[in-house]
C-alpha cells in the first residue's frame, strides 16, 4: 500500500462543475503540497499547508492532519484546469517528500 | 524571469554511455533536488542538496551522481546508464527546503536503449 493515496485516479467533469480531489496518507506528516502538472509536463506548485484551509482564486485546499486527509477543490471548473494534480507529504521526522501518483482531471467544455 | 532550466529536454542514448543532465536556477535558492517520474509510481526523489557542497541521497539514488559546486547549478550524472533509467526527470529548487514553494524545471525525457 502506498504511503500517499489519491482519489479518484481519473476524473472527467463538465465545465462549471465543482471538483474535489482527495489525498490520504498513512504516515505522520508535518505538511502537504499540492502540485499541478500541465498536459505538456510542467509542474507548478499550488499550495503548501499544514493546517486548516488555503484559497487561491478558484482553488481551495484543506487539510486535517489528525485524520490524515487533504482535499483540493476547484470551483467553477474550466477546461484550462485539465491537468494532473499531485499531492506530496512532508514526512514528520525525516523531512522528506513523498508523492502521490496523481489525479488526472479532464474538464469538458 | 525566475526559472529553473534543464538541458537537454529530450535525450535518447545507449546503455553505458555517460551523460549529464544540467539544471540551473536563477532565484538564489539554497535547496535543489532531482526527481524521476514513472507511470504508476509518481515522482521519486533521486538526490537533493541543501546548499553548495552539501548533497544527500533521496529514495532512489542508485546509478546516479550529483554535484553542487555553485549555488545555481545542480547537474545529474549517469555514469553508465541502463534501460531502467528511462524516465522523465525533473529538477526543482526552493528557497531553503521542502517547507518552501517548490519550483520545477520543464523536465527531461530520457530514453536508454
Amino acid at each position: 500500500k502506498n504511503e500517499v493515496e489519491q482519489s479518484p485516479q481519473n476524473l472527467t467533469a463538465q465545465e462549471g462543475e465543482f471538483i474535489t480531489i482527495n489525498c490520504s496518507y498513512s504516515v505522520g506528516i508535518s505538511a502537504l503540497h499540492w502540485l499541478q502538472q500541465h498536459p505538456g509536463g510542467g509542474i507548478v506548485s499550488l499550495f503548501m499547508l499544514s493546517s486548516g484551509k488555503k484559497k487561491h482564486g478558484r482553488l481551495i485546499a484543506t487539510i486535517n492532519i489528525q485524520e490524515k486527509h487533504s482535499s483540493l477543490h476547484i470551483t467553477a471548473s474550466h477546461p484550462r484546469d485539465s491537468a494532473v494534480y499531485i499531492c506530496a507529504v512532508i514526512n514528520f521526522g525525516n523531512e522528506k517528500l513523498t508523492f502521490g501518483t496523481g489525479t488526472r482531471l479532464t474538464i469538458i467544455p | 524571469e525566475a526559472q529553473v532550466t534543464q538541458n537537454p529536454r529530450y535525450l535518447i542514448t545507449v546503455t553505458g554511455k555517460k551523460l549529464t543532465v544540467t539544471c540551473s536556477q536563477n532565484m538564489n535558492h539554497e535547496y535543489m533536488s532531482w526527481y524521476r517520474q514513472d507511470p504508476g509510481l509518481g515522482l521519486r526523489q533521486i538526490y537533493y542538496s541543501m546548499n553548495v557542497e552539501v548533497t544527500d541521497k533521496g529514495d532512489v539514488p542508485e546509478g546516479y551522481k550529483v554535484s553542487r559546486k555553485e549555488k545555481r547549478n545542480f547537474p545529474l550524472i549517469l555514469e553508465s546508464p541502463s534501460p531502467n533509467q528511462t524516465s522523465l526527470y525533473f529538477c526543482a529548487s526552493s528557497l531553503k527546503g521542502i517547507w518552501n514553494e517548490q519550483f520545477f524545471g520543464p523536465g527531461t525525457r530520457l530514453t536508454v536503449l
